[in-house]
């Protein structure tokens, strides 16, 4: 069985500050993971993934993750916070061979300026 | 713009009632998943298609059916609709498994009145 923790529902931020956003993931088998965001009244969009090899993974829009097995965790980081990146934030994982998600519950993340 | 594509995008119905969601994957791709998405229960997974026969089942009811036809295109049946089934609707595509990125449509909004 695999599942989803994303700590913190709401994270708030100044605009040009440090984005940290917290998964913790539970897997039976070798995870893949991945962030995806989903601004309002849209679907969602894939900003990044873990599948195998370098554990720190590069997405789009500045954000990365680095996939630590031992703590189990897959944070989402950015360096400077943009307006533009307000939205939510869902975790998920996948890896038994079907590659249906299993989602996090979100996390909305709000920029002042 | 990710490729996949739904319709309709909002849907406003009676309990009771039968509906069907269509979808449309990325060209080339031959997973095709449903996702629920609401306030109560998150993102859920509901069932996977790959290349016309059933894959995978996640919670989806009894209520609830799906199917993908020859032309990769997938169809979802929802009936005897409850008030409770108001909910995004999301359809997502990959090229199959394992470890390939998922794309999701825009969704449909169903409000069931």
């Amino acid at each position: 069985a695999q599942s989803v923790t994303q700590l913190g529902s709401h994270v708030s931020v100044s605009e040009g500050a440090l984005v940290l956003l917290r998964c913790n993931y539970s897997s039976s088998v070798p995870p893949y993971l991945f962030w995806y965001v989903q601004y309002p009244n849209q679907g969602l969009q894939l900003l990044l993934k873990y599948t195998t090899g370098a554990t720190l993974v590069k997405g789009i829009n500045g954000f990365e993750a680095e996939f630590k097995k031992s703590e189990t965790s897959f944070h989402l980081t950015k360096p400077s916070a943009h307006m533009s990146d307000a939205a939510e934030y869902f975790c998920a994982v996948s890896g038994d061979n079907t590659d249906k998600l299993i989602f996090g519950t979100g996390t909305r993340l709000q920029v002042f300026p | 713009d990710s490729g996949v594509t739904q319709t309709p995008k909002h849907l406003i119905t009676a309990t009771g009632q039968r509906v069907t969601l269509r979808c449309s994957p990325r060209s080339g791709d031959l997973s095709v998943y449903w996702y629920q998405q609401s306030l109560d229960q998150g993102l859920q997974f509901l069932i996977q298609y790959y290349n016309g026969e059933e894959r995978a089942k996640g919670n989806i009811l009894e209520r609830f059916s799906a199917q993908q036809f020859p032309d990769l295109h997938s169809e979802l049946n929802l009936s005897s609709l409850e008030l409770g089934d108001s909910a995004l609707y999301f359809c997502a595509s990959s090229v199959g498994p394992p470890a390939s990125p998922v794309f999701f449509g825009p969704g449909t909004r169903l409000t069931v009145l």
